[in-house]
């Protein structure tokens, strides 16, 4: 089986850097995504990591480290809009298109 | 480009109907999922298609849950009889399913909020 730890719920102010951790048990890890949904919203992508490091888009960066099964969602220069659940997903290689998704973290985002 | 599309956005049923939920994927992905979410909750994988083959089914309560794809497209997902715990929202997603080059993206369409008395 498979299971992903996200915090629950995180606070964060305007203009500040947050970062949401994912630490993943599973076999056959094969990649890390992260996805945004707003409340009554479709969840959309964010990011992909399937090799450790950082990969950065725009505001948003995400972090894999594969040996300790652990990865990150960092958002840069919090905005108002940016106050949604944040999902982090596994895919296991013997099934690389199917992805396991964690409980989420609500980020509120406060003036 | 389209996104995906999922009919009805809301249905309100009462313990022991049916229904179902339509979804037409973005045109060339080969994958579509059906996710469930529950309220607080992680999307919660149904069932996956590639073109009109299913991949896994293993968490599809099959005793009242189906599912189609029907010429590789368009998919129908059925709840019959419907519990009270089947209240979420039904997701959509689609991949394009390439193979070792996908990205890692799901595309999800906007749901079915279920609610169940």
């Amino acid at each position: 089986g498979q299971s992903l730890e996200q915090p629950s719920e995180v606070t964060a102010v305007e203009g500040a850097i947050v970062q949401i951790n994912c630490t993943y048990q599973t076999s056959g890890f094969y990649g890390l995504s992260w996805y945004q949904q707003h409340d009554g919203g479709a969840p959309t992508f964010l990011s992909y990591n399937a090799l450790d490091g950082l990969e950065e888009t725009g505001r948003f960066s995400s972090f894999l480290s594969r040996s300790d099964s652990y990865g990150y969602l960092l958002l840069q220069e919090l905005q108002m809009k940016d106050s949604a659940s944040y999902f982090c997903a596994v895919s296991r290689r013997y099934n690389f298109n199917k992805f396991y998704f964690g409980s989420g973290t609500k980020l509120n985002v406060k003036p | 480009e389209a996104g995906v599309a999922q009919s009805p956005r809301y249905k309100i049923i009462e313990k022991r109907q049916s229904v179902a939920f339509w979804c037409n994927p973005i045109s060339g992905h080969a994958t579509l999922y059906w996710y469930q979410q529950i309220l607080g909750q992680g999307p919660k994988l149904l069932i996956q298609f590639q073109n009109n083959g299913v991949v896994d089914d293993s968490q599809l309560p099959k005793d009242r849950f189906s599912a189609e794809r029907l010429k590789g497209v368009d998919s129908t997902l059925k709840i019959q009889p419907a519990k009270l715990e089947d209240s979420a929202v039904y997701l959509c997603a689609s991949s394009l399913g390439r193979g070792d080059r996908d990205p890692g993206e799901l595309f999800f369409g906007e749901g079915s909020r279920l609610t169940v008395l």
